[in-house]
C-alpha cells in the first residue's frame, strides 16, 4: 500500500493566488482529515470527512479556506486568495472510520506564500 | 476536553529505555489515551493507545496509572531513529457518526543520544 498520497509536496505562490492541495487516502478508508502545522500554533485539525461528507469544519480558519471530497479516493483543500500567514505544512490523514481508529498521515505539503 | 501535560523535551541514551510521561488529570472515564510521534519533516505516526489496562505492541508499551490521571509511554530500547516529538492525546467522548479528529498539544521532543 502506498499510504496517504499528497500533492504537491512543496508549493510556493504569491499572495492573492489560489492554491489547491490534493490528497488521496488509503484505499478502503472511510474518514479523511486535513491538518495544518505551524511553529506558532502546532498541529491543528482543519476539517474532516466521514464517507465523503464533511463532519466538522470548525477548524477552518476563514472563508478563504474550502475543502471538498468528491469521492472516496480524492480530496482537495483550496485557499483563495492565499495570504502569507497561510504558510504552513498541510497534512492529510485517513482512517478506517470507526471511533478510535488510528490515523495514517501523508507526508504533507509545505506551502509558502510570499 | 481533557487536556494533557508533557515535558517539552527529554534526552535518552541509545539502547536504553525511554520513558515519556503524560499527565491527564481531568480525563473522563470513557476517554482513551493515544500516543503519536512525529519524526522531523514527516507526518505524525500512530504508536499505541489504551483505556485503563497496560498495552504493548511492537513499537512501545503504555502504562496507565490506576486512577488514569497519568500515563507513561515506554520505548524499551531506544535507537537514534526514535528521535521525534511524541504527542500524548486524550480522545474526547465519542458522540456518534464515525471517526473524529485529533487535538495535538505541544508534545515532548525526545532526543536519543548516541
Amino acid at each position: 500500500d502506498a499510504g496517504v498520497i499528497q500533492s504537491p509536496r512543496h508549493e510556493v505562490t504569491e499572495m492573492g493566488q489560489e492554491v489547491t492541495l490534493r490528497c488521496k487516502p488509503i484505499s478502503g478508508h472511510n474518514s479523511l482529515f486535513w491538518y495544518r502545522q505551524t511553529m506558532m500554533r502546532g498541529l491543528e485539525l482543519l476539517i474532516y470527512f466521514n464517507n465523503n461528507v464533511p463532519i466538522d469544519d470548525s477548524g477552518m480558519p476563514e472563508d478563504r479556506f474550502s475543502a471538498k471530497m468528491p469521492n472516496a479516493s480524492f480530496s482537495t483543500l483550496k485557499i483563495q486568495p492565499s495570504e502569507p500567514r497561510d504558510s504552513a505544512v498541510y497534512f492529510c490523514a485517513s482512517s478506517l472510520g470507526q471511533p478510535g481508529d488510528e490515523q495514517y498521515f501523508g507526508p504533507g505539503t509545505r506551502l509558502t506564500v510570499t | 476536553d481533557a487536556k494533557t501535560t508533557q515535558p517539552p523535551s527529554m534526552d535518552c541514551a541509545e539502547g536504553r529505555a525511554a520513558n515519556l510521561p503524560c499527565n491527564h488529570s481531568t480525563i473522563s472515564g470513557n476517554e482513551y489515551v493515544y500516543w503519536y510521534r512525529q519524526i522531523h519533516s514527516q507526518g505524525p505516526q500512530y504508536i499505541i493507545h489504551g483505556l485503563k489496562n497496560n498495552e504493548t505492541n511492537e513499537m512501545a508499551s503504555l502504562i496507565i496509572t490506576e486512577d488514569r490521571k497519568s500515563s507513561t509511554l515506554i520505548l524499551p530500547h531506544a535507537t537514534l531513529r526514535d528521535t521525534a516529538v511524541y504527542y500524548c492525546i486524550v480522545r474526547p467522548p465519542y458522540s456518534g457518526g464515525g471517526a473524529d479528529g485529533l487535538t495535538f498539544g505541544k508534545g515532548t521532543h525526545l532526543i536519543i543520544q548516541p
